[in-house]
Parts: structure tokens; sequence; C-alpha cells
């Protein structure tokens, strides 16, 4: 089945740990997002990456990182765990960078608990 | 500051209602903006996505309407079913902001029997 996959389905790690988050796509969409979901507020970008290769910063990427060595892989790592990092995140693809109609597939989440 | 509202934050219909949540949004330029379904531990799904030129989607139960003068959307939901309790978020993409997808806090939509 065609979409996106995100691993692990939810995590509780110890604050000053490091995590990484996978996300892989089977659409061989150019475009790949990596945002997070807070209660009462509305999914804010924390990386993008337009290109195998090419990455940028988004709205919220402090104590983040990411890095897109392929089309199909986009991995989000936490150098250092804080509390403040206890979120929801999901991993999405577009296959047209910079909106357009294209289309905007997400990812199930990851639920990660920093304590 | 390119922001999109939504309300009611939360609602609850009984099943066979019909309902309309709105959405306003303050992003400049425009490009289109999109209705996501959001059913719980999930992705959003997208329902419908309309163009400046475009005043109304519809996708089975679920019809959208644009108003880019008034800055407005709404997604009405007709014949409400249980599985219609989601979180709806409307999306308006921007070709000269960010990464161009600004999000709504969304709304909450819970259909009892």
């Amino acid at each position: 089945i065609a979409g996106i996959t995100q691993a692990p389905t939810s995590q509780i790690l110890a604050a000053g740990r490091r995590m990484t988050l996978r996300c892989t796509q089977d659409m061989r969409h150019n475009a790949m997002y990596w945002y997070r979901q807070d209660l009462g507020l509305g999914l804010r970008l924390i990386h993008y990456s337009n290109t195998a290769g090419t990455t940028g910063k988004g709205e919220v990427p402090d104590g983040y990182s990411v890095s897109r060595a392929n089309t199909d892989d986009f991995p989000l790592t936490l150098a250092s765990a804080v509390p403040s990092q206890t979120s929801v995140y999901f991993c999405a693809s577009s296959d047209q960078p910079r909106g357009g109609r294209g289309a905007l597939h997400f990812g199930n989440g990851t639920r990660l608990t920093v304590t | 500051k390119n922001q999109v509202e939504q309300s009611p934050q939360s609602l609850i219909i009984l099943e066979g209602k019909n309902c309309t949540l709105q959405c306003n949004y303050t992003v400049s330029p425009f490009s289109n903006l999109r209705w996501y379904k959001q059913d719980t531990g999930r992705g959003p799904v997208s329902l419908t996505i309309m163009t400046f030129s475009e005043n109304t989607k519809s996708n089975g139960r679920y019809t959208a309407t644009l108003d880019a003068d008034t800055k407005q959307s709404s997604l009405h939901i007709t014949a409400s079913q249980l599985s219609d309790s989601a979180s709806y978020i409307c999306v308006v993409t921007s070709d000269n902001y960010g990464q161009n997808f600004v999000f709504g806090p969304g709304t909450r939509l819970s259909v009892l029997p």
C-alpha cells in the first residue's frame, strides 16, 4: 500500500537521550516535511526537504535535525531530548514543493513523551 | 502574520444531523485552501482542495465553500455519521510563506448516536 510509514508509533524517552524518528515514503515525492502537533495548536513545521540532498528549517527547528540522503527516507533526530519536545510528530510528503495543488500526504505519527 | 483560525473549537451533534465548520484566514498571498480530516491516532487525510477561483467543492457528504474576498471557508457535513467523529483541519497554502502550508488548530467534532 502506497504511503508514508513512520516508526516508532510511540516512545517514552528520558530527557537528555538521543532519538531518531524514522519516515519512509514510497510515492517518490520530492518534498518531505516534519511537523509537530500539540493540543490546541495547528501543525507546526520543524524541517523540510524539497528534494533529496537538500533540507531547510521550518517554524520550530531548534533541538531537531534532519537528513535527506535519498528520495524515500527523511529521518528526524533529537540530539538531546527535553520535556518540551513531548508531542506527536507527523511526517508528510508532497509531489510539489512549495505547495501548489500537489497532494500532501501524512503518516500516522509518532507519539513521543520525554520524561 | 499569516494565520488560520477555526471555529468552533469543538462541536457535538447527533447522528443524522448536519453541521458547518468555519475557517478564517489571513494568509497572503493565497494559493489554495484545503480541508483535512484527522481521526484519533491517525494522520490527517485530505477531503477537499480549492483554488482562488473555486467557490465550492464536494466530496460525498462533505461540501467546502470558499469566499476569497472575505477570506473565509466553511465545511458542511450532511447527514452526519458516527464515523465523522474526528478533527477537521483547515490548511491554507501560500506561494511565498515559509514552506507554504499554514494549519488551523482544528475543530473537534463528536457525533453521538
